[in-house]
């Protein structure tokens, strides 16, 4: 009965690999978000979608393509794996625009 | 433009009490409260969405001053499980649509 679920928790990987991140939430909420935090637990908001549509698209390189095959579902792909994405994606969806729950996060090392 | 928390981080014993602030420099529709312990997941405390508005959940407060665009959570008669690192997250009047740009957090340690 999780609320928000990610998989994988983890995922090592070497640079220049192409590895995708899935995000599950069973509390019938419309919005869902992606979160990179950093190794000094900088948290930044990276996509929303509301309703399978993309809301919030913030500065982030190219590599990194959301999905949302429906209002449940958000993955995150990323393509060419560069040092610096290693960090904790933390996938969460709200009801609408109000509190957000978080997923378990997705720890991510690039080696 | 990331909001300011004070302090970084904070020792106390229990059943002290601890303030924490968060300042923007953007003017804001709504401030949100998360605690997130090590290893785990960031978890919703509180929001604030008026200004002046004030909201209590057990031995927590959190304050809004909408004109000042600061927000401060309280923690009062500290435990053990208050210990995490809390961070501020702020949606500003402008750009809503549930964008939380969040503070870069206070680490919160209680002792026995």
């Amino acid at each position: 009965d999780t609320a928000v679920s990610q998989t994988p928790k983890y995922l090592v990987t070497q640079m220049g690999n192409d590895k995708s991140i899935k995000c599950e939430q069973n509390l019938g909420h419309d919005t869902m978000y992606w979160y990179k935090q950093d190794s000094k637990k900088f948290l930044k908001i990276m996509f929303s979608y509301n309703n399978k549509e993309l809301i919030i698209n913030e500065t982030v390189p190219n590599r990194f393509s959301p999905k949302s095959p429906d209002k449940a579902h958000l993955n995150l792909h990323i393509n060419s794996l560069e040092l610096g994405d290693s960090a904790v994606y933390f996938c969460a969806s709200s009801p609408s625009a109000t509190e957000q729950f978080f997923g378990p996060g997705t720890r991510l090392t690039v080696l | 433009q990331q909001p300011v928390q004070s302090p970084q981080a904070v020792i106390l014993r229990e059943g002290e009490d601890a303030v924490i602030n968060c300042s923007s420099s953007k003017a804001l529709y709504s401030v949100h409260w998360y605690r997130q312990k090590h290893g785990e997941a960031p978890v919703f405390l509180m929001i604030l969405l008026k200004g002046g508005e004030q909201k209590g959940h057990d031995k927590i407060s959190a304050s809004f001053n909408e004109k000042k665009q600061q927000s401060s959570l309280y923690l009062t008669a500290s435990q053990l499980s208050y210990s995490g690192t809390y961070f501020c997250g702020t949606e500003p009047r402008y750009n809503q649509g549930g964008k939380l740009i969040f503070g870069q957090g206070t680490e919160l340690s209680v002792k026995p």
